[in-house]
Order: C-alpha cells, then sequence, then structure tokens
C-alpha cells in the first residue's frame, strides 16, 4: 500500500513560469515531509522540509504548502529555471520512526 | 559538507554470485539506510541501521542482507544476485532518526544482474 503519492509522472513547465509538484499521503501519523531533488545519476539532494505543525514553508525559490485535513502537499518553484530539471521526491516520516518513505517521483521538465 | 561514498558506479554480476555493495559517510552519522530506486517505482527502503551492529528491516528486505561493523561503514549484501535485483542502489545516512534530520545520499550503485 503505497504512504505517499505522487501521481503525475512527469510535468512540463516554461522557463520562468512557475512549477507546481503535487504530493498526497495516506498515513495520519506522518508529521514531518520532505522534497528531495535528483539529477541523472546523481543521488537525490534535500531541497526543502517543513513540519506539521507548519502549513507553509518558504527557501529562495521553494514553497512547499501542507495542507494536512487534505492529506496534501505541494511544492512551488517560482520562476522555474532550466537547472530546475530533474526528478522531484515527496518524501515523509512519522515521530518516532526511523524510517522515511519516498513516492515514485515527479520528473520536471523546464522547457526554454 | 557530508560525504557519502558508495565503493562503486557500475556493477555487472552474474546470477547466483554473492554481490556486496559498500557505503561510507565522513560526518558520524548515527543513521544509515539501503535504497533502491527502480523506474515507476520510485525509492524503496531494503534496510537501515541506527547504530553499529543495529539493523532493520525496510519494506523490500528479501534477497538482501545488511553489516554494520563500523559507525561509518554500511554494506549491502546479496546472497544469491538474481535478475530482479538489477537496480540502482542508493546509501543514504542522517544525523538522527526520522525526517527533521535529512537523508544524505550517495551517488548510487547501478547493478545490473546477467
Amino acid at each position: 500500500d503505497q504512504q505517499v503519492k505522487q501521481n503525475s509522472p512527469s510535468l512540463s513547465v516554461q522557463e520562468g513560469r512557475i512549477s507546481i509538484l503535487n504530493c498526497d499521503y495516506t498515513n495520519s501519523m506522518f508529521d514531518y515531509f520532505l522534497w528531495y531533488k535528483k539529477y541523472p545519476a546523481e543521488g537525490p539532494t534535500f531541497l526543502i522540509s517543513i513540519s506539521s505543525i507548519k502549513d507553509k514553508n518558504e527557501d529562495g525559490r521553494f514553497t512547499v504548502f501542507l495542507n494536512k485535513s487534505a492529506k496534501h502537499l505541494s511544492l512551488h518553484i517560482v520562476p522555474s529555471q532550466p537547472g530546475d530539471s530533474a526528478v522531484y521526491f515527496c518524501a515523509a516520516s512519522a515521530s518516532g520512526d526511523d524510517k522515511i518513505i519516498f513516492g515514485k517521483g515527479t520528473r520536471l521538465h523546464i522547457l526554454p | 559538507d557530508v560525504k557519502v561514498t558508495q565503493s562503486s558506479r557500475y556493477l555487472v554480476k552474474r546470477t547466483g554470485e554473492k554481490v556486496f555493495l559498500e557505503c561510507v559517510q565522513d560526518m558520524d552519522h548515527e543513521n544509515m539506510f539501503w535504497y533502491r530506486q527502480d523506474p515507476g517505482l520510485g525509492l524503496r527502503l531494503i534496510y537501515f541501521s541506527y547504530d553499529v551492529k543495529m539493523k532493520e528491516k525496510g519494506d523490500i528486505p528479501e534477497g538482501y542482507s545488511v553489516s554494520r561493523e563500523k559507525k561509518e561503514r554500511f554494506s549491502l549484501i546479496l546472497e544469491s544476485a538474481s535478475t530482479n535485483q538489477t537496480s540502482m542502489y542508493l546509501c543514504a545516512s542522517s544525523l538522527r532518526a526520522g525526517g527533521e534530520s535529512p537523508l544524505h545520499f550517495g551517488n548510487g550503485t547501478r547493478l545490473t544482474v546477467t
């Protein structure tokens, strides 16, 4: 049973526009959410995170929004740049659990 | 800056061989993890370790074992490699347990079992 779902395998966005990547989760015990970015032939790198006590966290061009009632989070990238083309993984964890559960990823293409 | 080093970028092994994937981290992190990445399946946790000589099964431990004799080193062992273990293997470490301490990944080992 998939606890973290990224339902869009890929997304194409024009350079300069906003990219919105979505993630849904089913486990109500999750209280920490993370986004990772992965280029080909490299390991994922941590991008931004949010605790369940917040509904928004911002870091430069990247903002993560959390809607606990809908069990939904989204990553906004504004403005999108060519270097943002990568696979983005949503991940979640629960307090007291060492595991971090990942979604299947969304491939983002930034179009010139 | 944290560095997680995986000993091989590419490996080709035959069915039935015993395979060792090695991972070393240089930041004295407590936790280490092994994931595999497959197209359409994302990252799936195989095993993790929260201390020397301690290990816990992840979501897909079948066909794998692990060893953590020293804090900085975490090995993944395929006892008898099979073609369905062809995958990208990613090692990661974190300072503490849980999501508040982000994972730091190595660059991966692409294993092909023929």
